[in-house]
């Protein structure tokens, strides 16, 4: 079963840093782009940022550029969000997800097909 | 960047209806870059369209998408009391950026 298994959420003070994990199995792990999105409380989705296979191609939504950093240990499986300077509207459920990219007709298209169960960050003093 | 707006932001209907929800970009979107996540309390979001028309694994017939340009729909016919969720629109490449959802109420 292809899965996103996701660690390292918690609570930390303004100004202080998180890292986040999400391990894959399941499929061949570098064969796939992979990206974060985070959800605020009540809210929508947001795009946070995207690593390609091989971790050579990086990159963020302006809300986060500068303070966090994606990368990605295809020999462990494993993609990771570190968070860096966290203020309270980083407050979120943080998903990482799969991309698909699938070959119609000589043109690709592309989604987010596997998601991880996501992991709450909270930045309280 | 091109922003993404979904329409309406809240539709309430009955179990056996069909309901077009819209998504329209700011600037025109390449379709095989459009896709349509649904997602229910408590749940990660759930891939049902890719490239604007492609349904994905798993996902029943009765949802399909269309659209080109700056307009997309996702049409969910018969609706079942399991569809009732939020759903966005997204866009992959450029400004990576979703819709801010349609939520489907029980009426």
């Amino acid at each position: 079963q292809e899965q996103l298994m996701q660690s390292g959420g918690g609570v930390v003070q303004p100004g202080g840093s998180l890292r986040l994990s999400c391990a894959g199995s399941g499929f061949t792990f570098s064969n796939f782009h992979l990206a974060w999105v985070r959800q605020p409380p009540g809210k929508g989705l947001e795009w946070l940022s995207l690593i390609s296979y091989e971790g050579d191609d990086k990159f963020y939504a302006d809300s986060v550029k500068g303070r966090f950093a994606i990368s990605r240990d295809n020999s462990k499986s494993v993609l990771y969000l570190q968070m860096n300077s966290l203020t309270v509207d980083d407050t979120a459920l943080y998903f990482c997800a799969r991309v698909l990219e699938k070959h119609v007709r000589y043109v690709v298209s592309f989604g987010f097909d596997v998601w991880g169960p996501g992991t709450t960050v909270a930045v309280s003093s | 960047d091109i922003v993404l707006t979904q329409s309406p932001g809240t539709l309430s209907v009955s179990p056996g209806e069909t309901v077009a929800l819209s998504c329209r970009g700011s600037q025109p979107v390449t379709a095989t870059h459009l896709a349509w996540y649904q997602q229910k309390p408590g749940q990660a979001p759930r891939l049902l369209i890719y490239g604007t028309s492609h349904r994905a694994t798993g996902v029943p017939e009765r949802f399909s998408g269309s659209g080109s340009g700056t307009d997309f729909t996702l049409t969910v016919s018969r609706l079942q009391p399991e569809d009732f969720a939020v759903y966005y629109c997204h866009l992959y490449g450029r400004s990576y950026s979703f819709g801010q959802g349609t939520r489907l109420d029980i009426k």
